[in-house]
């Protein structure tokens, strides 16, 4: 069973459009992130969750808005979709919040192309 | 604020040779340090953590680490690589107080292991 699984790998769409990507979680963890690689393969941070709270912001624009219905689930919905977005997105997820030097578990990414 | 600089964006070397992948961190507060890897197209996996203790770290597939504070570096190092090991290597840290969980990744750097 994957741990942490993603739909879809790939999305590709044209700008101005809305897409969601899912992330689920089979460990057990209560925190769940959204990480943003850029085309340099560069990764920063966007979201976490705790138990279905949002707890990190990373000043990301407000056309991307997560959604955690439980903790073992955390969608990114990304409204007006731009050039700038297409991107992989990575789901992460960390056992609790506050344990020093917790792992977190990355799923496979989601590759967003934006035409 | 915390930042990760990893000094070689890509290392080439030969099958069986050994390998070092630099990494320089700088913060106002204590932090974990991390190491990453990403296979082609996969997510994250994480290789080793300096969390206290020994500065030595060991972690999977014959990686390991060294934490040096004054120097402030967590450089990693593997005595023979193969052809597997060709990847993306990240380096990360986060804080430990106040602990949100977030992770500042470092540029990454591209192992190309050759035959």
């Amino acid at each position: 069973d994957t741990a942490v699984s993603q739909t879809p790998k790939y999305l590709v769409t044209q700008m101005g459009n809305d897409k969601s990507i899912k992330c689920e979680q089979n460990l057990g963890h209560d925190t769940m992130y959204w990480y943003k690689q850029d085309s340099k393969k560069f990764l920063k941070i966007m979201f976490s969750y705790n138990n279905k709270e949002l707890i990190i912001n990373e000043t990301v624009p407000n056309r991307f808005s997560p959604k955690s219905p439980d903790k073992a689930h955390l969608n990114l919905h990304i409204n007006s979709l731009e050039l700038g977005d297409s991107a992989v997105y990575f789901c992460a997820s960390s056992q609790i919040l506050g344990l020093p030097g917790d792992t977190q578990y990355f799923g496979p990414g989601t590759r967003l192309t934006v035409l | 604020a915390q930042s990760v600089t990893q000094l070689d964006s890509q290392v080439p070397v030969f099958e069986e040779a050994p390998v070092e992948l630099r990494c320089n961190y700088s913060s106002s507060v204590s932090v974990y340090l991390f190491w990453y890897v990403q296979y082609p197209n996969q997510g994250l996996q994480l290789l080793l953590k300096y969390l206290s203790g020994s500065t030595l770290v060991k972690g999977i597939n014959g990686f390991e680490a060294e934490f040096n504070k004054s120097q402030t570096s967590f450089h990693l190092r593997k005595p023979s690589v193969h052809i597997s090991d060709t990847a993306e290597y990240f380096c990360a840290v986060s804080e430990n107080s106040g602990n949100t969980g977030k992770l500042i990744f470092g540029q990454g750097t591209t192992l190309q292991v050759k035959p």
